[in-house]
């Protein structure tokens, strides 16, 4: 596609309840970005991917999160046992060969844990 | 780890006027700088960057400077318009590494 895709766009969740959220990179590019942001809040790092190195992940704040990326292209981030703080919108980019370039957002999943 | 230090606070400015948004930024090995802005509802969007080897660069409405001695970046946005009402962050890279982002600065633009 022409830009990064990111689905769904909304989801409603119940607490205690496990989703995943996809996003489609720019084809082609090797370095992959999952962030979090809270209303108006900034970009809070979850997990990065690299081409075929190890991902980075760093930033997940819990074993509840985790993500992969088949066939280094699309990725699915996963929140396990959902809890109201996950609500926020998840972020994804992706960029060419990583920090040396620029990344390309999508529009995020906004998640609301009720 | 090092990471590129931006609070969240916010910046009103009055319709024509200039606006100045700076970030901190601690990683020395970063060679590479770059400004997003992010509108209400949208993900962040590319505006401008900059490399190490450089101090200053223009684009349309905007320049970046880079002093690497203070490790500061800054972006300038000359005549301030509505649309560019927004989150502005900060991001720094260097090879083989991740990008990091700052926390945003929230620009209003009074009319």
């Amino acid at each position: 596609g022409a830009g990064v895709s990111q689905s769904p766009s909304n989801k409603v969740t119940e607490k205690g309840k496990d989703v995943e959220l996809r996003c489609d990179p720019i084809s082609g590019h090797t370095a992959l970005y999952w962030y979090r942001q809270s209303l108006g809040q900034g970009l809070e790092f979850l997990i990065y991917f690299q081409g075929n190195s190890a991902p980075d992940k760093s930033g997940l704040p819990s074993d509840r999160f985790s993500a992969e990326r088949t066939g280094g292209s699309v990725s699915t981030l996963t929140i396990q046992r959902t809890q109201q703080e996950d609500s926020a919108v998840y972020l994804c980019a992706s960029s060419p060969v990583g920090a040396i370039t620029e990344a390309f957002f999508g529009q995020g999943t906004r998640l609301t844990v009720v | 780890g090092e990471s590129v230090g931006l609070h969240l606070p916010t910046l009103s400015v009055q319709e024509g006027d200039n606006s100045i948004i700076n970030c901190a930024y601690s990683n020395s090995a970063s060679d590479y700088f770059i400004w997003y802005k992010q509108e209400s509802g949208k993900g962040p969007q590319f505006i401008i960057d900059i490399r190490s080897n450089m101090d200053k660069r223009q684009g349309q409405r905007v320049t970046v400077l880079l002093n690497k001695t203070v490790k500061h970046l800054s972006l300038q946005i000359a005549a301030t318009q509505p649309g560019d009402s927004a989150v502005y962050f900060c991001a720094e890279g260097a090879a083989g590494n991740k990008l990091t982002f700052g926390g945003g600065t929230r620009v209003l633009v009074k009319p």
